[in-house]
């Protein structure tokens, strides 16, 4: 079976544009979470979302949104992008809801640079 | 807000060698979670923690949850040059629906 897919892979913006980012999760899970990994840093939450609804936000500006779709699959949305956007934003899966108990299975990443 | 402190921040070993990385809370935690990230790499979980005291063993990984519930160790017996990369504790904040991860270990190996 795949695990969580996410593209692109690496993506080059300019400050003011805005960006999409995809992930496919694990067939079967219904839970998705996103994650912003600075380099140095540990990954930060942003979004989770479980049957197409918002279940969880972290401390992230408005510039950032998401959605889930029915096949479960995600994008995330950033907007107006800053330099410190700059991160390897990770995307992962898990079977449940309450997908902090089970085991999250993340994604390769897609690495954002924004010049 | 909440958080878990990890330390050391690096810990550079020669191959043979044991290695410790420690997470610690200011308040109780469920349960904790340790991921392994390889450079270059992304997260791969490891085990999750659940109660008082509770010891588990992977192989050379020993995972050790207080007694507290307020702190947490990864130890690893005899490192090996596979063993390179961050090491995350995580705590899982079920009413935010949110894991919170620390800074991380990253372990380097002299072989």
């Amino acid at each position: 079976d795949a695990g969580v897919t996410q593209s692109p892979t690496h993506l080059i913006k300019t400050r003011g544009q805005h960006v999409t980012l995809r992930c496919s999760p694990i067939s079967g899970h219904k839970s998705v979470s996103w994650y912003q990994q600075v380099l140095g840093q540990g990954p930060q939450f942003i979004f989770q979302y479980y049957e197409k609804e918002e279940r969880g936000r972290g401390n992230f500006p408005d510039r950032f949104s998401a959605r889930q779709f029915p096949n479960y699959s995600s994008e995330l949305n950033v907007n107006a992008l800053l330099l410190g956007d700059s991160a390897l934003y990770l995307c992962a899966s898990s079977l449940n809801q309450y997908g902090f108990t089970d085991t999250q299975y993340f994604g390769p990443g897609t690495r954002l640079t924004v010049l | 807000g909440q958080q878990v402190m990890q330390i050391p921040q690096y810990q550079h070993v020669q191959e043979g060698e044991d290695f410790t990385t420690y997470c610690n809370s200011s308040t109780t935690l469920s349960n904790i979670q340790w991921y392994k990230q390889r450079p270059g790499g992304h997260p791969v979980f490891l085990i999750q923690l659940v109660k008082s005291g509770e010891v588990k063993k992977q192989k050379r990984l020993t995972f050790q949850f207080g007694e507290a519930k307020k702190n947490s160790s990864l130890h690893i017996t005899a490192t090996q040059t596979t063993d390179v990369g961050t090491y995350f504790c995580a705590d899982p904040i079920q009413g935010a629906q949110k894991l919170v991860f620390g800074q991380g270990t990253r372990l380097t190996i002299n072989p």
